[in-house]
């Protein structure tokens, strides 16, 4: 299906272990965008991407990984969770020009 | 950087009233200006944006913005509102083609719009 795609919705992890969060878009979108909503705080960027093999950190990039080997991929790692790190993680996209992005559905992620 | 402020973190308000959210953006620049809604357990989802022309901005679901330079502000208003708004919604800013090579986006913290019948 065209789209934004984020797996897995769900998630629940062990603090220290390593969890991978995966998006993929369908649109050849040049620029992807790791998003975190916490309550009280709205989104805050934690990385972005202008292209394959270009990234660089936004406001919140502490603990977290990311790469993007293929266009259409931008996985979100970290590295050894906390439980700070409970939140609701957003993947989005937006083509040249930036008309607005397109958002997925979303991952909670609970660190136990 | 660009900041947003939403000036309400919840608005209540009864079936079939109208309603305003408020959203104030800070830049000496011109900007691009969106709204978005996020239902529960959903992504946030585009209602409207503004990057030029006309002031007044239409979208989905009977939204409408208007963008106002000299006071920095593009408050959303729906004439009459229907419980299926109750939502949250998202003002955003970018600084596309601004001197921005990414245009990224600077969210508000959201408006909690609950509708009551």
């Amino acid at each position: 299906d065209a789209g934004i795609t984020q797996s897995p919705r769900y998630k629940i992890t062990e603090t220290g272990r390593q969890v991978t969060l995966m998006c993929h878009q369908t649109w050849s979108h040049s620029y992807m965008f790791w998003y975190r909503q916490d309550l009280g705080h709205g989104l805050r960027l934690i990385y972005y991407s202008a292209a394959a093999d270009i990234t660089d950190k936004g406001e919140v990039p502490d603990g977290y990984v990311v790469s993007r080997s293929k266009t259409e991929n931008f996985p979100l790692t970290l590295e050894s969770a906390t439980r700070s790190q409970t939140s609701v993680y957003f993947c989005a996209s937006s083509g040249q020009g930036n008309y607005g992005y397109t958002f997925g559905s979303g991952t909670r992620l609970t660190v136990v | 950087a660009q900041s947003v402020t939403q000036l309400d973190s919840q608005v209540p308000v009864f079936e079939e009233a109208p309603v305003e959210l408020r959203c104030n953006y800070s830049s000496s620049v011109s900007v691009y200006l969106f709204w978005y809604v996020q239902y529960p357990n959903q992504g946030l989802q585009l209602l409207l944006k503004y990057l030029s022309g006309s002031t007044l901005v239409k979208g989905i679901n009977g939204f409408e913005a208007e963008f106002n330079k000299s006071q920095t502000s593009f408050h959303l208003r729906k004439p009459s509102v229907h419980i299926s708004d109750t939502a949250e919604y998202f003002c955003a800013v970018s600084d596309w083609g601004r001197g921005s090579t990414l245009g990224r986006l600077y969210f508000g913290r959201g408006t909690q719009l609950t509708v009551w019948p």
